[in-house]
């Protein structure tokens, strides 16, 4: 069974510090899929990334940066010099072969930076 | 080009009553996924639909809850019979083939009293 773990419930950061959600899977899987999403105060989910099992370089997107560790089993979503902004709900979700569209979400992670 | 649209946003419904809820994919995409959000967790897939069928229904509910997608008009999710437990934010998410990723909806919050 697939299953991912966030094991941070809520952080709380003063803006401009960097913080890391920590995202942990399990799958039998060859072929899977990791995604993250947000979700803000307004409650639409926003997606962030899609990263295939193959691909182990790390992406950065602007503040945004993510480490994907096969080894460990691990997704991790690094936030550089946090806004205000960022304050949100962070899911880690896995998908498996077949296609990526049934997702199996974490528990998810508050993140609040205040100003 | 408008996104995943579901409607109503928010739903409020007494013990016993039905609710349905509502989404329009976008637009050329076939597949539509439910998924489901209780309070303080993370987001349960319940079903994926094709135009007319049911692909794999494994996360609904056995009882009280269906789904469809018929040849015209949006899907549906419709609850039967609603409880307390029922209370929870229903997103929609649509793709165009399988293997393309998922554009979600705003989402449904269906609150039962």
């Amino acid at each position: 069974a697939q299953k991912v773990t966030q094991a941070q419930t809520e952080i709380s950061v003063v803006e401009k510090e960097d913080v890391t959600l920590d995202c942990v899977y399990e799958t039998r899987d060859t072929t899977y899929y990791l995604f993250w999403y947000k979700q803000p105060p307004s409650g639409e989910l926003v997606f962030l990334i899609r990263r295939n099992s193959f691909d182990e370089q790390n992406e950065i997107s602007g503040r945004y940066s993510w480490n994907f560790q096969k080894s460990t089993s691990s997704f991790n979503f690094t936030i550089t010099a946090s806004q205000v902004v960022d304050s949100a709900v962070y899911f880690c979700a896995l998908s498996g072969q077949g296609g990526s569209e049934k997702l199996v979400f974490g528990k998810g992670m508050k993140l609040t930076v205040n100003p | 080009n408008a996104g995943v649209m579901q409607n109503p946003r928010h739903l409020v419904r007494r013990r016993g009553q039905e609710a349905r809820l509502r989404c329009s994919p976008m637009k050329g995409h076939s597949h539509v996924y439910w998924y489901r959000q209780l309070p303080e967790e993370g987001l349960k897939f319940m079903v994926y639909l094709q135009k007319e069928n049911i692909i794999d229904e494994s996360g609904m509910p056995k009882e009280r809850f269906s789904a469809e997608f018929p040849k015209e008009g949006p899907s549906i999710l419709r609850i039967q019979q609603v409880v307390r437990g029922d209370s929870a934010a229903y997103f929609c998410a649509s793709s165009p083939d399988r293997g393309r990723g998922l554009t979600f909806g705003p989402g449904t919050r269906l609150t039962v009293t």
